[in-house]
C-alpha cells in the first residue's frame, strides 16, 4: 500500500518554542492532507484540512494562528506548533487522501517541557 | 457537523469469545463507515469498511454491519484473541473525493483475556 512518512517521530521542546512536523507522502501524490491530534485515552480530532496550493480549512475550537500549516506541494505538508505550551503534548498524526484511498502517517509524539 | 458515538467504552472477552462494538453517526449523508485497530503509540490501521448500499461485510474473524435507517453500524469480531487486545475506533465519512473528513468515534479499549 501507499507510504505516508512523519518527521519526526518523537519531539521534545520547550515552552514557548516552536515545533514543525512533516508529513510526506512518498509513492503518490495527495491532493488533500488532514491534520489530526489525539491525547491519550482518546479519540482522533480532526484539527484542519489542507489542500495543495490553498489555504487550510480549520475545525472549530482549533487556533490557525497556533496550528500554521503548509501544503506546497503534492507530497509534502507541514504542521507548525508555535509558541507551544504543555497542554500541546499529544500525538499528531496526518492522514494522506487522493480521492477516495486515504493513508496514515507514522505519528509525531510532542512533549512540551 | 458528523458526530459518532461508540459503546463500549472498554470491553472485556475471554479467548475465543466474540466481541460486538456498536456506533451511531448523525449525518445521513455519510455513506462510508471504517474501522480502526490502534496499538499503543501507533497508527490507526484500517481492518474493514462499508459502504452505504450494503448491509453486511465479512473478512474472516472480522464483520461489519450497517443499518442506515437506524443510522447504527457494529463491529463484531469472532473467536477473539490475544492480539486482537487494541483501541477499535469506528468512524464516519462522505466518502466520494479526497475532500471527505473522516470523523471518529472516541473508541473501545477491548482486552482479549487468554
Amino acid at each position: 500500500g501507499a507510504v505516508v512518512s512523519q518527521h519526526p517521530s518523537w519531539v521534545i521542546c520547550k515552552s514557548g518554542t516552536s515545533v514543525k512536523i512533516e508529513c510526506r507522502s512518498l509513492d503518490f501524490q495527495a491532493t488533500t492532507m488532514f491534520w489530526y491530534r489525539q491525547f491519550p485515552k482518546q479519540s482522533l480530532m480532526l484539527m484542519a484540512t489542507s489542500n495543495e496550493g490553498s489555504k487550510a480549512t480549520y475545525e472549530q475550537g482549533v487556533e490557525k494562528d497556533k496550528f500554521l500549516i503548509n501544503h506546497a506541494s503534492l507530497t509534502l505538508s507541514t504542521l507548525t506548533v508555535t509558541s507551544a505550551h504543555p497542554e500541546d503534548s499529544s500525538f499528531y498524526i496526518c492522514r494522506a487522501a487522493v480521492m477516495s484511498e486515504q493513508y496514515f502517517g507514522p505519528g509525531t509524539r510532542l512533549t512540551v517541557t | 457537523g458528523e458526530n459518532v458515538e461508540q459503546h463500549p467504552s472498554t470491553l472485556s472477552v475471554q479467548e475465543g469469545d466474540s466481541a460486538v462494538i456498536k456506533c451511531t453517526y448523525s449525518d445521513s449523508a455519510s455513506n462510508y463507515f471504517p474501522w480502526y485497530k490502534q496499538e499503543l503509540g501507533k497508527r490507526p490501521q484500517l481492518i474493514i469498511d462499508i459502504r452505504s448500499n450494503v448491509g453486511e461485510k465479512k473478512d474472516q474473524r472480522i464483520a461489519v454491519t450497517l443499518n442506515k435507517t437506524a443510522k447504527h453500524f457494529s463491529l463484531h469480531i469472532t473467536e477473539t484473541q490475544p492480539e486482537d487486545s487494541a483501541v477499535y475506533f469506528c468512524a464516519a465519512s462522505k466518502l466520494g473525493t479526497s475532500y471527505d473528513k473522516v470523523i471518529f468515534g472516541p473508541g473501545t479499549s477491548l482486552s482479549v483475556i487468554p
